[in-house]
């Protein structure tokens, strides 16, 4: 198998407040992890590519200073968002690769945040 | 820049039918293709994942062809059910780094 949780599933935190949310690869070790983010009825967009023991590759638009990713060991990965704000409210989705499948991304159930 | 498009945005059909789900991405050079569903507030579920030298790759009552010289996909879901209904994302990889770029989704919605 290859499954992926994250914790926690929904999260409400006030404005100005940091959320961690951890992302972990439950029976595989996986070297590279991503953080993706949805808005409602909008599709998959890919924030950062997560490598254990280095620093976060983020994409175009994406601030790192606010959204930080620590990829500690082969099993975890976690995204901080630091100081929230409402419009930081989404479905935020990881997902993990494992040896052997390359190419193949195994995704977690997601993380509900809403930022009041 | 890698773009993925899905038609249509929505799709209403009645319980029964065959249907057909399309996906087209601009950049050929993708090293595989994945099709995805989502249930409302829930995670994703990866259904049919095609490499790139692949045609197609079936999985009970769903077909997903591959034709990576027109830049299409396609996913065929034979004899719908209202279970069926979800929304189905495509989802196209390519790049050295393994990154995923995604359709917009098609909604579909199976009537009894």
């Amino acid at each position: 198998g290859a499954v992926v949780s994250q914790h926690p599933s929904w999260v409400i935190c006030k404005s100005g407040t940091s959320v961690k949310i951890e992302c972990r690869s439950l029976d595989f070790q996986a070297t590279t992890m991503f953080w993706y983010r949805q808005f409602p009825k909008q599709s998959l967009m890919l924030m950062a590519t997560s490598n254990e023991g280095s620093k976060a590759t983020y994409e175009q638009g994406v601030e790192k200073d606010k959204f930080l990713i620590n990829h500690a060991s082969l099993t975890l990965s976690t995204l901080t968002v630091t100081s929230a704000h409402p419009e930081d409210s989404s479905f935020y989705i990881c997902s993990a690769i494992k040896p052997g499948s390359p190419y193949e991304q195994y995704f977690g159930p997601g993380t509900r945040l809403t930022v009041t | 820049k890698q773009e993925v498009t899905q038609i249509p945005a929505a799709l209403s059909v009645p319980e029964g039918e065959n249907l057909v789900l399309n996906c087209s991405f601009t950049d050929s050079a993708i090293y595989n293709l994945q099709w995805f569903r989502q249930d409302p507030g829930k995670g994703l579920t990866s259904l049919l994942l095609i490499q790139s030298s692949q045609r197609e790759q079936t999985s009970g009552r769903l077909n997903a062809s591959l034709d990576k010289s027109s830049g299409r996909s396609t996913l065929y879901i034979a004899a719908s059910q209202p279970g069926d209904s979800a929304t189905y994302l495509c989802a196209v990889g390519f790049g050295g780094a393994q990154k995923l770029v995604f359709g917009q989704g098609t909604r579909l919605t199976i009537n009894p």
